[in-house]
This record gives C-alpha cells, sequence and structure tokens, in this order.
C-alpha cells in the first residue's frame, strides 16, 4: 500500500501562493492521487484529483512529475479560510478495491 | 458534486448504551462505504469498508463486535457502537464511493460527534 508523506504544518499569509508536496515513493501504476481539505468537525472535502502532469481547477492546481513519486498542491492567493487541515490521498489498490487510508496531513495557517 | 449525509450530527450517550449512525448518499449509488474515526487532532483512521449487502471487513484493532456496520442498501450504510464507553468518544466520519473503478469517486459525509458520559 502506498503511504504519504506530508509536512506537519506550514504557515502562510493572505494572498500568498502556497505549495504542499505529498511525498509518495511506492505509487503503483494505476494509482490516482487525491488531495482532501478538512475543517475541524468537518468532513474532508476533495480538492482535486490527478494521475500525472498537471491538473487545475477552479481553487487549485495539482502538480505531479514523471515518476510520480510526489507530488504539490498549490493553492493561489490563500485566505484565512484557506486554514485547514490537507491530506494527500494515493489510490491503494489492493485486489482490485481501493482502500482510502489518510496520512497525517498538514495543518496550514494563514495569517492575516 | 454528490453529496452524503450523516445522521445524527451530533449525540450524547450514558456508558453501556448503543448508538446507530447514519450514512446516505443522497444522489448517488455507493457501492463502497468507509467508517472512519478521528480523534481531536488526528488524521482520519479507517475502522471499516462495507460493501453493499455482504459483511463488513474491519481494519485489524476494531473490534468488529463493538462496531456493528450495516450496509443494507447502495444509498445506507449504518454504524452501531454497541456498550459504548468514554474511550468511544469521537468523531466518526462516513465515506461513500461511487463507481467501480479508478479513478473513484469518494465522497465524505460531514461526520458524527459521539460523546459517551
Amino acid at each position: 500500500l502506498a503511504k504519504t508523506t506530508q509536512p506537519i504544518s506550514m504557515d502562510s499569509y493572505e494572498g500568498q501562493e502556497v505549495n504542499i508536496t505529498c511525498s509518495h515513493n511506492n505509487i503503483a501504476t494505476n494509482d490516482y492521487i487525491t488531495w482532501y481539505q478538512q475543517f475541524p468537525s468537518q468532513g474532508p472535502r476533495f480538492i482535486i484529483q490527478g494521475y500525472k502532469t498537471k491538473v487545475t481547477n477552479e481553487v487549485a492546481s495539482l502538480f505531479i512529475p514523471a515518476d510520480r513519486k510526489s507530488s504539490t498542491l498549490s493553492l493561489p492567493r490563500v485566505s484565512l479560510s484557506d486554514t485547514a487541515v490537507y491530506y494527500c490521498l494515493v489510490g491503494a489498490s489492493s485486489g482490485g478495491s481501493y482502500i482510502p487510508t489518510f496520512g497525517r496531513g498538514t495543518s496550514l495557517i494563514v495569517h492575516p | 458534486g454528490a453529496v452524503v449525509s450523516q445522521h445524527p450530527s451530533w449525540v450524547i450517550c450514558k456508558s453501556g448504551t448503543s448508538v446507530k449512525i447514519e450514512c446516505r448518499s443522497l444522489d448517488f449509488q455507493a457501492t463502497t462505504m468507509f467508517w472512519y474515526r478521528q480523534f481531536p487532532k488526528q488524521s482520519l483512521m479507517l475502522m471499516a469498508t462495507s460493501n453493499e449487502g455482504s459483511k463488513a471487513t474491519y481494519e485489524q484493532g476494531v473490534e468488529k463486535d463493538k462496531f456493528l456496520i450495516n450496509h443494507a442498501s447502495l444509498t445506507l450504510s449504518t454504524l452501531t457502537v454497541t456498550s459504548a464507553h468514554p474511550e468511544d468518544s469521537s468523531f466518526y466520519i462516513c465515506s461513500a464511493r461511487e463507481g467501480t473503478s479508478e479513478p473513484y469517486e469518494q465522497y465524505f459525509g460531514p461526520g458524527t460527534r459521539l460523546t459517551v458520559t
């Protein structure tokens, strides 16, 4: 099963771009990379998902290098409301079933 | 996006009683549902995986007789915490997966805060 490693915490300021990197050295060929955001006492919220190269949506970009052993979530111009925990998940194929396992996540604090 | 609901959003119960938490996929059929537990300032810990119509698969260390999971339909899964004790107090989150091939679409419920007194 692919494990993920992320920084435990990060600090930023409003208006800055934030990049959170996740390492997943044992990613399997069929695995996708998915990022979630979680606020206190709420369920995780899907941010973005990708397989390779770059994916962009209305809230974030996801950069995946060719070897796919890491990925970087990029949040443009963060605001105070982006203060949350961000989780990187890698599809863990086990007998064809995906078992979504969370790592420790990155606690992002955005300062005024 | 698809919506997953949980009921209740919070519950307080006395030690020794049982509590049932419902998880529903509101606008899609969930082939697989997952139950997580989250303690304060910790990550989500997967408790079990359930497929509609079959027995749940529990993660190592999770007591299946204490945490009863029923996935009776493609839109409903329930978690019953039997003979709850204060150490079972936690935030319980369910997740529902749509589809059977990657990339999986997985949606999370808002969570249920359980407090056992």
